[in-house]
């Protein structure tokens, strides 16, 4: 079955440091997609960065990158220089492609940056 | 390039009544998939439409429906209001197949059930 675990209900950061943003997965198909959205509180969803099970390389996307660890089924989110405006809830999230573009979501970790 | 478009963005029904919500995808985008966002149970996958066609669907009970349209754009809805219905529903829109990896979220309905 699929799942997307976030450990982490909240997190605080100092602004201009580094955070990271934790997430497991579940899978038994060896095609996957795995997604990092950020919500504030307007409630939209924005996307952030993208992992394919079969790139080589970790996602990078401006200042957030993505700690992919395929053996240990772990895709973290790091957000470098953080920012005020990164105060959000970040939504990791999974897509196989067995089963079209549904995406599997974690619980959330809700980010607050401090000044 | 126009983002996902949701309508309405705020609704307020009462408990038996049924609504129907709106969502225009990302021009050239087939899929067109709906969540529904409750603080107790999360992000949970309602449905997915691929060029006019049902392709997924969660587990939800069959108040819930939904369908598409040829030019993509996307209905859903609930029949019988019930309290727990409300909730932030949100689509996203993918092109589909091999750019499966763009998924984009529109700002979401807020249906609250009185």
């Amino acid at each position: 079955a699929q799942k997307i675990t976030q450990t982490q209900p909240g997190m605080f950061v100092q602004e201009k440091e580094a955070v990271t943003l934790d997430c497991t997965y579940d899978t038994s198909d060896p095609s996957y997609g795995l997604f990092w959205y950020k919500q504030p509180s307007s409630g939209e969803m924005i996307f952030l960065i993208y992992q394919g099970s079969y790139d080589q390389q970790n996602a990078t996307e401006g200042r957030y990158s993505l700690n992919f660890q395929k053996a240990r089924k772990s895709a973290n989110l790091v957000i470098s220089a953080s920012q005020l405006g990164d105060s959000a809830m970040y939504f990791c999230a999974m897509r196989e492609d067995l089963y079209g573009n549904k995406l599997v979501f974690g619980a959330g970790t809700i980010l607050r940056v401090k000044s | 390039k126009a983002g996902v478009t949701q309508t309405p963005r705020y609704l307020i029904k009462t408990r038996g009544q049924q609504v129907t919500l709106s969502c225009s995808p990302i021009s050239g985008h087939r899929s067109v998939s709906w969540y529904q966002q409750t603080p107790g149970q999360g992000l949970q996958f309602l449905f997915e439409y691929f060029s006019e066609t049902q392709r997924n669907k969660g587990n939800f009970p069959g108040r819930f429906s939904g369908r598409q349209f040829s030019n993509s754009r996307s209905e859903m809805n609930v029949s019988t209001l019930e309290l727990g219905d409300s909730a932030l529903y949100l689509c996203a829109s993918s092109p589909g197949g091999d750019r499966g990896y763009e998924q984009y979220f529109g700002p979401g309905t807020r249906l609250t059930v009185t």
